[in-house]
């Protein structure tokens, strides 16, 4: 069964602390894995999508990498703005979706 | 402007009432999704289109139908909705089946007393 497992739930940074969010997943022929952002009361906001092992990708602060068991979204120096709850998903051979639970991410002034 | 659109955005309801919650997209996506969002259990998709009249299972499809006799519309239908469908519920869209940046809708805040 296809499972995606984020960590940790929750985290607290303060403004330009750099970590790393981690998305453990197992699944059956891996199409791809995805990286979603979303804040509260609004619809998840694509981020990356990432296809094979070693692949990595970046956007501003953020980049998300890939292995064969997990992918991390690393997080240089963020700012308040990057406050957010970061969902994983990956797609495996058939064509669902599957998320895990998110881990909120709050950064402190 | 590219969006998808739920409609309604709130909505209480009895149970056993029928219900619609419509979603539509203006970019010609080929692949739509409905997925509910509970606390603790993250997104959970319902039932997915790869394109018209091709729909399928997502993980929780019991209690729910769809249609897509329209590329842009992808309804959601509650036939007869219970307590435990009390949800937020999202419609999605993309481009393809793999190429999945998914665009959103702004959400469907349903209550089933």
């Amino acid at each position: 069964e296809d499972q995606v497992t984020q960590s940790p739930e929750a985290l607290r940074l303060q403004e330009g602390e750099s970590s790393s969010l981690n998305c453990s997943y197992t699944v059956s022929g891996l199409r791809g894995l995805f990286w979603y952002r979303q804040d509260p009361g609004k619809g998840p906001e694509f981020l990356f999508t990432l296809y094979s092992a070693g692949e990595e990708k970046e956007k501003e602060r953020l980049k998300a990498t890939l292995t064969k068991k997990e992918s991390f979204l690393h997080i240089t120096a963020p700012k308040p703005e990057d406050s957010a709850t970061y969902l994983c998903a990956v797609q495996g051979s058939s064509y669902k979706l599957i998320f895990g639970s998110g881990t909120r991410l709050l950064v402190r002034p | 402007e590219a969006q998808v659109t739920q409609n309604p955005r709130y909505l209480i309801t009895v149970t056993g009432k029928k219900l619609t919650v419509t979603c539509s997209q203006n970019m010609n996506h080929e692949y739509m999704s409905w997925y509910r969002q509970d606390p603790g259990l993250g997104l959970r998709q319902i039932y997915y289109s790869m394109n018209v009249e091709v729909t399928d299972k997502g993980d929780v499809p019991e209690g729910y139908k769809v249609s897509r006799k329209e590329k842009r519309n992808f309804p959601l239908i509650l036939e007869s909705p219970s307590p435990n469908q009390t949800s937020l519920y999202f419609c999605a869209s993309s481009t393809g089946t793999t190429n999945n940046e998914q665009f959103f809708g702004p959400g469907t805040r349903l209550t089933v007393l």
